[in-house]
């Protein structure tokens, strides 16, 4: 089926390890962002890409980067882990804005 | 900037009851406006839209009018379900050339039988 498909589900960290997130759709847009959502918040944006070669900081960018390996994928990257990067992690693809986003199913990080 | 204001949760409502969840937002421009909903340990999904003024956006029963005038877009369903239970957030768009979301904090909705 087509959509976004993100990958791990589920991580658990120690303060001060790296890790990266991935990213794939196959539905052949342009954009994908990156959001994380934490209680009473919402989603916030923290990267994205407008398309294959271009990345952007969105709401809360600090201590994450990102890499658009291609158009298909999109990848987030801690460098160095903190609790309060503990979160859930959205990927999201649109097509026009009339159309809404595609999200992936999310991954649920722990920082301890 | 823009920004999505969303009615203060979680909501308990008994089956078949009316469900209204309120939505305003500021925005600069003309934006498109959007419920998503976000069943337990998954992602969110696209509930509903609306591009313009006076637009009514309808989806599985649930129903959000675009009203410029009071700059709202406030989620009625006339008869909840248990399987409604879930998280909804209003989130808004501007059209030109700018296409990421803004969300609101997210309504907790639980449906008891």
């Amino acid at each position: 089926n087509a959509g976004v498909t993100q990958t791990p589900k589920f991580q658990v960290l120690k303060t001060g390890q790296s890790m990266t997130l991935q990213c794939a759709q196959d539905m052949n847009h342009n954009s994908m962002y990156w959001y994380r959502q934490d209680p009473g918040m919402g989603l916030r944006l923290i990267y994205y890409s407008a398309s294959e070669g271009t990345t952007d900081k969105g709401e809360v960018p600090n201590g994450y980067n990102v890499s658009r390996l291609n158009k298909r994928e999109f990848s987030l990257r801690l460098e160095s882990a903190a609790p309060s990067q503990t979160s859930v992690y959205f990927c999201a693809s649109p097509g026009q804005s009339n159309y809404g986003y595609t999200f992936g199913s999310g991954t649920r990080l722990t920082v301890v | 900037g823009n920004s999505v204001t969303q009615m203060e949760g979680p909501v308990t409502l008994s089956e078949e009851a009316f469900l209204t969840i309120n939505c305003t937002y500021t925005a600069t421009g003309y934006p498109s406006l959007f419920w998503y909903v976000q069943y337990p340990g998954e992602g969110l999904q696209l509930l509903l839209k609306a591009t313009k003024a006076d637009d009514k956006g309808s989806n599985k029963g649930f129903e959000a009018t675009y009203r410029k005038e009071t700059t709202s877009f406030h989620l009625e369903k006339g008869s909840v379900q248990v399987s409604d239970s879930a998280v909804y957030f209003c989130a808004l768009s501007t059209y030109f050339g700018n296409e990421k979301l803004t969300f609101g904090t997210g309504t907790r909705l639980t449906i008891i039988p």
